[in-house]
């Protein structure tokens, strides 16, 4: 399964927009590319999955380049709710198991007023 | 709707003592899935049950871990003897598809063993 490797963490301020790159350069043809939101005393939250290009919700942005092996998540105008960790997640929503799921160290992202 | 939620939130027992936790999914989600971060590490894979079965528990560590998931709702996770490395954090997340299908997490049970 494809590993991913991402920043260990990084700082920002209010109302900047932050994005927060992962490499994953063995993704395979049919793997997506999910991020998660975890804050503190919390469990992992779905934010975004995506395949290609770009893909957005009301919570981020996803930017796929053509060759898939990185991507990045975009956070508008962050606030200071939006410190926690994020873990980039790569694998086949319809095949891979459950066990090939690695979250790995995720990046934590601290905000500043 | 309520999300999926864990008892006990946090739990405290000696070495060798046996503790159970408990996991109640969302309503209609036929997965259900156990992880844990034991102390400065990556959360891990535990196990996955479809319904009632288990559809992998190639995570499960040892044999002192028993889930059971009766009647295909909540599921139960018992670690029996405890040692202090089952300390931790254990998720559990619940999703209507299998695998990389979005999952919706509990806030996890904080174990430590003294």
């Amino acid at each position: 399964l494809a590993k991913t490797t991402q920043p260990i963490s990084m700082d920002s301020y209010e109302g900047q927009e932050v994005n927060i790159t992962c490499s994953h350069n063995n993704i395979a043809t049919n793997d997506y590319i999910t991020w998660y939101q975890q804050f503190p005393s919390q469990g992992p939250r779905f934010i975004i999955q995506g395949y290609k290009t770009k893909v957005t919700n009301e919570v981020a942005s996803l930017f796929i380049p053509a060759d898939r092996k990185s991507s990045t998540l975009s956070l508008p105008r962050v606030s200071l709710s939006d410190t926690a960790v994020y873990y980039c997640l790569v694998g086949d929503p319809l095949y891979s198991s459950a066990s090939k799921i690695i979250f790995g160290s995720g990046t934590r992202l601290s905000i500043r007023p | 709707e309520a999300g999926v939620t864990q008892f006990p939130s946090h739990s405290v027992i000696e070495k060798g003592q046996t503790v159970t936790l408990r996991c109640d999914p969302i309503s209609g989600h036929d997965n259900l899935y156990w992880y844990r971060r034991v102390m400065g590490k990556e959360i891990k894979f535990l196990l996955h049950f479809v319904k009632e079965s288990k559809q992998d528990e190639s995570g499960m560590p040892n044999n002192r871990f028993l889930a059971e998931r009766t009647g295909g709702t909540y599921s139960t996770l018992k670690v029996q003897p405890a040692e202090l490395e089952d300390s931790g954090v254990y998720f559990c997340a619940s999703s209507l598809g299998q695998g990389f299908s979005e999952q919706y997490f509990g806030p996890g049970t904080r174990l430590t063993v003294t």
